[in-house]
């Protein structure tokens, strides 16, 4: 069956524009997570979906990022007004339920740059 | 607040010598632990998982890791590592999230 999709794969934007980027879960998958991850860093949590509604969200770094998943699957991740150092590897996850018990099955990835 | 600390961010060893993977981990409560590998080109893929039982937890490709509770580690081992071992390990722990640690590059050579 399919995995985790993600797109773009690639993303080269100007500071002060306005992203989106897309994950697909796993069919079935009610939990759906966002990770970003720097250069030599191990992912970084952003946040939580179970469902349609944001069970966690306390990585987001500030109001630039906001995401969102209207009908408990696909989920978009906005950044407005993206500064240089938003450049990062933006990663999606789903699992079957929530965090801690389950396996989280990883997308390839959205590359971020800021110029 | 969850933290994991990995000993070594780089790695080398040629074929056929041991391996072993240095976690550390902060959290009060109970804890579920995970190592994620990520091949070059690939995507993060689970290698072995810690919930509950026997502290010693067999993984995918001959891996297996440790809990020791009292050394809040959980160390990952491979008696005879390949080439096709190199890629980035992850350690991880998941409390209300998963938290993961900086990663450790191994680098097999042939």
């Amino acid at each position: 069956g399919a995995g985790v999709s993600q797109t773009p794969s690639n993303k080269v934007t100007e500071k002060g524009k306005y992203v989106e980027l897309r994950c697909d879960p796993i069919s079935g998958h009610t939990a759906l997570y966002w990770y970003r991850q720097s250069l030599g860093q191990g992912p970084e949590f952003l946040i939580y979906f179970q469902g349609t509604g944001a069970a966690d969200d306390s990585g987001l770094p500030n109001d630039r990022f906001f995401a969102v998943r209207p009908e408990g699957s696909v989920s978009t991740l906005k950044i407005q007004r993206t500064e240089r150092g938003d450049s990062a590897v933006y990663l999606c996850a789903s699992s079957n339920t929530g965090p801690t018990y389950n396996e989280q099955f990883f997308g390839p990835g959205t590359r971020l740059t800021v110029l | 607040a969850q933290s994991v600390s990995q000993h070594n961010h780089h790695v080398i060893l040629s074929e056929a010598a041991s391996l072993e993977l240095g976690c550390n981990y902060s959290y009060g409560g109970t804890v579920n632990l995970f190592w994620y590998v990520q091949y070059p080109g690939q995507h993060l893929q689970l290698l072995l998982k810690y919930f509950s039982g026997d502290p010693l937890v067999k993984g995918i490709k001959g891996f297996e890791a440790e809990f020791i509770k009292s050394k809040f580690s959980f160390n990952l081992r491979k008696p005879s590592v390949q080439w096709s071992d190199t890629a980035e390990y992850f350690c991880a722990v998941s409390g209300n999230k998963l938290v993961f640690g900086a990663g450790t590059i191994l680098r097999v050579k042939s």
